[in-house]
């Protein structure tokens, strides 16, 4: 994807909240990955999800979860039952540059308060 | 596998001199490595793109002469930051493409946070 929109630059939940980032992407692709990384105060960059654009079907991991829908160009990512550790910032991000680089969001800080 | 490292991982400089930063591939050989740069709460950007054996490809508005990148071998890519100043204080971070084994996935260092005095 050439463009990837994650419009929300904030969110703050309580523990044990369920939580969704949102990820919109622009694409004249036909074939196409999207990425979600979390990024801890420490700064690595955590790889979470990789999906093509094939496979729509949803994924689940744990108490994540990623809602791929081509028809809004969207790949939405929920936290269920968050915990504080989950306080991060997350990224979505695609291959999509003239280098074959990542094309990252702004990303989403998310803080999960006790 | 695919474990890339990033050498230091933090630094401290004075205003005019210059830091390498190091990016290996520990397990596989990269022939692309990406330099990204990531100010406070911003988002990661790429600088340059770096092939083994080949010059360094630079994005619109970053410096080459300042940005020295050097891909010597398919393990290691260094980036120099050259009389470094107070606005290089980044959060540098490389990362690897391996496509012998997948032409889409791409491997992160830690990153090197440089903080010029």
């Amino acid at each position: 994807a050439q463009k990837v929109t994650q419009a929300q630059t904030e969110i703050s939940v309580v523990e044990k909240e369920d939580v969704t980032l949102d990820c919109v992407y622009e694409t004249r692709d036909t074939t196409y990955y999207l990425f979600w990384y979390k990024q801890p105060p420490s700064g690595e960059l955590v790889f979470l999800i990789r999906r093509n654009s094939f496979d729509e079907q949803n994924e689940i991991s744990g108490r994540y979860s990623w809602n791929f829908q081509k028809s809004t160009s969207s790949f939405n990512f929920t936290i269920t039952a968050s915990q504080v550790v989950d306080s991060a910032v997350y990224f979505c991000a695609s291959p999509g540059g003239s280098q074959g680089n990542l094309i990252f969001g702004k990303g989403t800080k998310l803080s999960v308060k006790p | 596998g695919a474990v890339v490292s990033q050498h230091p991982s933090r630094v401290i400089c004075k205003s005019g001199t210059s830091v390498k930063i190091e990016c290996r591939s520990l397990d596989f050989q990269a022939t692309t490595m990406f330099w990204y740069r990531q100010f406070p709460k911003k988002s990661l950007m790429l600088m340059a793109t770096s092939n083994e054996g080949s010059k360094a490809t630079y994005e619109q508005g970053v410096e080459k002469d300042k940005f020295l990148i050097n891909h010597a071998s398919l393990t290691l890519s260094t980036l120099t930051v050259t009389s470094a100043h107070p606005e290089d204080s980044s959060f540098y971070i490389c990362s690897a493409s391996y496509p012998v084994r997948d032409p889409w996935e791409q491997y992160f260092g830690p990153g090197t946070r440089l903080t010029v005095t």
